[in-house]
């Protein structure tokens, strides 16, 4: 069964812009979460969708957004390019949202360069 | 809110040696414990799990066992082998509602020397 799958998995892009990432989850899997890893805040929570619903997100401004199509993939979005949002964003799928009763298993990445 | 609590590394042991990397966490109700590892340019990989107090998680040599009066969820393994060397990651899913999200501590940096 193929893994999770990330596209692009290198981006280089200018403050203000806007760039858009693309997750695939494995197949039969409903959840997709991303998180951003940053060398100073470590690994933080982005949101979490589920059947093309948002359940939870993380504290983050709302520059940062998602969304989850019929087929379980998902897009995150992150509009007006910050230096500071350079970062590895990191997805993540699971079978269901019920907390640890479901494993979660990640992408390589997609690495996230503002200039 | 919740938080995971891990060692700061970076952590240096010569091949064979013994590894304890500590890991303590806060939360309300009955989390889910986990272990990721993330080799160098790589995602996170599941390393092991626990879902509830005094159950042990085990997986490639590594332990780790979920404490709930000492709140922590410690990882061990006997004899560590260079191919080791990567950071590790503690991490807790809150134990109550619908809420998938994982919780992380910083990670620990473990390099091994032949």
């Amino acid at each position: 069964k193929a893994g999770v799958t990330q596209t692009p998995r290198y981006l280089i892009k200018t403050r203000g812009q806007q760039v858009t990432l693309s997750c695939s989850p494995i197949s039969g899997h409903r959840s997709v979460s991303w998180y951003q890893q940053t060398p100073g805040q470590g690994l933080q929570f982005l949101f979490e969708y589920f059947s093309e619903t948002q359940r939870n997100k993380g504290n983050f401004p709302g520059r940062f957004s998602g969304r989850q199509f019929s087929n379980s993939r998902s897009e995150m979005n992150v509009s007006t390019l910050e230096l500071g949002d350079s970062a590895l964003y990191l997805c993540a799928s699971s079978l269901s949202s019920s907390g640890g009763a479901y494993e979660q298993y990640f992408g390589p990445g997609t690495r996230l360069t503002v200039t | 809110g919740d938080s995971v609590t891990q060692m700061e590394g970076p952590v240096t042991l010569s091949e064979e040696a013994f590894l304890t990397i500590n890991c303590t966490y806060t939360a309300t109700g009955y989390p889910s414990l986990f272990w990721y590892v993330q080799y160098p340019g790589e995602g996170l990989q599941l390393l092991l799990k626990a879902t509830k107090a005094d159950d042990k998680g085990s997986n490639k040599g590594f332990e780790a066992t979920y404490r709930k009066e000492t709140t922590s969820f410690h990882l061990e393994k006997g004899s560590v082998q260079v191919s080791d060397s990567a950071v590790y990651f503690c991490a807790l899913t809150p134990g109550t509602g619908s809420q998938g999200n994982l919780i992380f501590g910083k990670g620990t940096k473990l390099s091994v020397k032949p």
